[in-house]
C-alpha cells in the first residue's frame, strides 16, 4: 500500500513565523504535490514536483515556497505565516507514468491555524 | 481555463441511490476521476473514467461522456457511511499529473 505521511495533523503558528510542513511518500512515486483544502473552495494547487531538485508553482503558490531534496520527501514552507494561510494542507503523489488511473494518493492532513 | 461544476449537497436515505453530476470544461482531457472524502479525512479515489461508458466498483459506478464534457457518479444502496464530500477531477493542463478539483458535493445519508 502507497502511504504518504504529513509531519503533523494540527499545527498552531503565529502571525509572522516560519512555517515547515513535511510530507514523505514510500512508493518512489516522481510526482508530490501541495494541496490546499478551504470551505467552498475545494482543492487548490500550491505547488507541485517531478523531481529531486524540481519545483513548478501551481494555481496559489503566493506566500509559499518548496523543497524537494530528496525524491520521498516534499516541504512546504510558508516564509512569514499570515492568518489567510489558515487553512487544511493536503500533500499527495502519483507515479509519472501517463495512461494509468490517475490515482493520486494523498496524505492524512495539516490542519494550520494561524494567529 | 479548467473548471469543473457539481452540485454542492445532496441528501438521500438509506438504501437509496444518489447520482453526483459533474461537468468539466478543458481542453486537453485525459480522463474524470473521482475522490471520497470524510469529514477530517484526507481525499481517496473511488474511480476514474478515461473512455466513455459506465465503469462499475461495487456499490459505487461512474459514467463518462467525453462528447458532452459530462460524468456522473452514481452510488447505490446507500448506507450511513457514505456521507461525505465528494469531488470530481480532471489533470490540470498546466501541471502535469496534478489534479483540478470540483469544489466538492456533500453527501448527507439519513435513517
Amino acid at each position: 500500500d502507497v502511504k504518504v505521511t504529513q509531519s503533523s495533523r494540527y499545527l498552531v503558528k503565529r502571525t509572522g513565523e516560519k512555517v515547515f510542513l513535511e510530507c514523505v511518500q514510500d512508493m518512489d512515486h516522481e510526482n508530490m504535490f501541495w494541496y490546499r483544502q478551504d470551505p467552498g473552495l475545494g482543492l487548490r494547487l500550491i505547488y507541485f514536483s517531478y523531481d529531486v531538485k524540481m519545483k513548478e508553482k501551481g494555481d496559489i503558490p503566493e506566500g509559499y515556497s518548496v523543497s524537494r531534496e530528496k525524491k520521498e520527501r516534499f516541504s512546504l514552507i510558508l516564509e512569514s505565516a499570515s492568518t489567510n494561510q489558515t487553512s487544511m494542507y493536503l500533500c499527495a503523489s502519483i507515479p509519472s507514468k501517463l495512461g494509468e488511473k490517475e490515482t493520486q494518493y494523498f496524505g492524512p492532513g495539516t490542519r494550520l491555524l494561524v494567529l | 481555463g479548467q473548471s469543473l461544476e457539481q452540485p454542492s449537497e445532496v441528501t438521500a436515505v438509506e438504501g437509496a441511490i444518489v447520482q453526483i453530476n459533474c461537468t468539466y470544461q478543458t481542453s486537453g482531457f485525459y480522463g474524470l476521476s473521482w475522490y471520497q472524502q470524510h469529514d477530517g479525512g484526507a481525499p481517496t479515489f473511488l474511480s476514474y473514467n478515461a473512455l466513455d461508458g459506465l465503469e462499475e466498483t461495487g456499490r459505487f459506478s461512474s459514467f463518462l461522456s467525453r462528447s458532452d464534457s459530462y460524468g456522473y457518479l452514481l452510488l447505490q444502496e446507500l448506507q450511513m457511511k457514505d456521507s461525505a464530500s465528494y469531488f470530481c477531477a480532471v489533470r490540470d493542463e498546466q501541471a502535469g499529473t496534478a489534479l483540478i478539483f470540483g469544489k466538492g458535493t456533500t453527501l448527507s445519508v439519513s435513517s
